[in-house]
């Protein structure tokens, strides 16, 4: 497609569930970014792929969090047990992977929602 | 360390109004790049402007204008002649080479409100 998409648009689920989102990045763009946006908030990064190796995970909040980059396409974030804090607007982003001046290109997000 | 302040968590202006929308940044690096980005009701952020350190010419693209001062470290967005259409929540971002290669720190966002 012409964009990043993610799905699903929206996931309601139950504490203690394990959830998978999705990004499908722009054609050709080598970077993939996930951010995480808390109601009303800014945007927290979570982790970024050059490719398919992720150099920088300082940003996911807990060992039950992971993602994972395969063909240097598409992107899985999964969250295991998940906990009502982790209620938010996922976001994924890509760029051409050129370096720190990237203009990064956003998805439409996925909202969780942990009853 | 790298920081990005938006001062104004939300403005309200009536259609047609001017508004400017402010951005301080705070980087040891003297080189850098600066962005704006618009993130309307449905949600996705939709790239704007990205500007380098070493260009300091404002720029103007239809009713928006940016404003870089590197002696204040201030980007700040201009809205000519408001529209409703321009409601959102407006992001600065800041990305320099010690970011470690592709992280780019945002400001917390300004909602921008714009009544007809």
């Amino acid at each position: 497609g012409a964009g990043v998409s993610q799905s699903p648009s929206n996931k309601v689920t139950e504490k203690g569930k394990d959830v998978e989102l999705r990004c499908d990045p722009i054609s050709g763009h080598t970077a993939l970014y996930w951010y995480r946006q808390s109601l009303g908030q800014g945007l927290e990064f979570l982790i970024y792929f050059q490719g398919n190796s992720a150099p920088d995970k300082s940003g996911l909040p807990s060992d039950r969090f992971s993602a994972e980059r395969t063909g240097g396409s598409v992107s899985t974030l999964t969250i295991q047990r998940t906990q009502q804090e982790d209620s938010a607007v996922y976001l994924c982003a890509s760029s051409w992977g050129q370096g720190w001046a990237d203009t990064q290109y956003f998805g439409p997000g996925t909202r969780l929602t942990v009853l | 360390a790298q920081k990005v302040t938006q001062a104004q968590t939300e403005i309200s202006v009536v259609e047609k109004e001017d508004v400017t929308l402010d951005c301080v940044y705070e980087t040891r690096d003297t080189t850098y790049y600066l962005f704006w980005y618009k993130q309307p009701p449905s949600g996705e952020l939709v790239f704007l402007i990205r500007r380098n350190s070493f260009d300091e010419q404002n720029e103007i693209s239809g009713r928006y204008s940016w404003n870089f001062q590197k002696s204040t470290s201030s980007f700040n967005f201009t809205i000519t002649a408001s529209q409703v259409v321009d409601s959102a929540v407006y992001f600065c971002a800041l990305s320099d080479s010690s970011t470690g290669g592709f992280k780019t720190i945002f400001g917390a966002g300004t909602r921008l409100f714009v009544k007809a």
